[in-house]
């Protein structure tokens, strides 16, 4: 089975505040995904990256960055977080383009 | 307007009861159509993906009708275990998943 780890399940860090996402996956996918769930807006994607070092922006990048030093790994970076960022938060990956995603239990956010 | 477009309901449906669900997508060119299963508080999980010809997987139908541009969902002999909210998904090129907001379905002993 897939496993998708994501650091924290629950995570209350301030405005202003620089905060880490981090997301792990063991099965060598090479695609992997950040995005927020929100009531009413179902996923949205805020960055997906295809490979290591590389990334590529999604519907709502404003306000995010990411890295993926290593395969296995992808980290989402709040720079400076705001209150509009408190949202839940999860990482996906697939094996290839042509592959389905698979979901970590993601992190729910608040940022006061 | 909405990539994937689904009636948020709530379905509330007796057990052993057979459900329903459609959605509708805008581009005509996504290829690809999957269905994932999210419980409260929890993660979307893949509940199967959606094949031109139609497919099955035990009780759970899914369908595709690329000229009127919806994915169904069909499910028979409801069970309380299946009380979840279903997301419809597409997929457009190689990286773009389009997520609707979800349907709600209980279903009552």
């Amino acid at each position: 089975d897939v496993k998708v780890t994501q650091s924290s399940r629950y995570l209350v860090k301030r405005t202003g505040e620089k905060v880490f996402l981090e997301c792990v996956q063991d099965m060598d996918h090479e695609n992997m995904f950040w995005y927020r769930q929100d009531p009413g807006l179902g996923l949205r994607l805020i960055y997906f990256s295809y490979d290591v070092k590389m990334k590529e922006k999604g519907d709502i990048p404003e306000g995010y960055s990411v890295s993926r030093e290593k395969k296995e790994r992808f980290s989402l970076i709040l720079e400076s977080a705001s209150t509009n960022q408190t949202s839940m938060y999860l990482c996906a990956s697939s094996l290839d383009s042509n592959q389905p995603q698979h979901f970590g239990d993601g992190t729910r956010l608040s940022i006061l | 307007r909405k990539e994937v477009e689904q009636d948020p309901g709530p379905f509330n449906v007796p057990e052993g009861a057979t459900v329903a669900f459609n959605c509708t997508y805008s581009n005509s060119a996504s290829q690809s159509f999957f269905w994932y299963r999210q419980d409260c508080r929890k993660e979307p999980k893949l509940l199967m993906s959606v094949y031109s010809s139609g497919n099955e997987d035990g009780r759970f139908t899914a369908q595709l009708n690329r000229a009127s541009q919806y994915i169904s969902l069909l499910i028979r002999d409801s069970k309380l275990s299946d009380s979840a909210t279903y997301l419809c998904v597409s997929k457009t090129g190689a990286n773009n998943l389009f997520f609707g907001t979800g349907t709600r379905l209980t279903v009552i002993p």
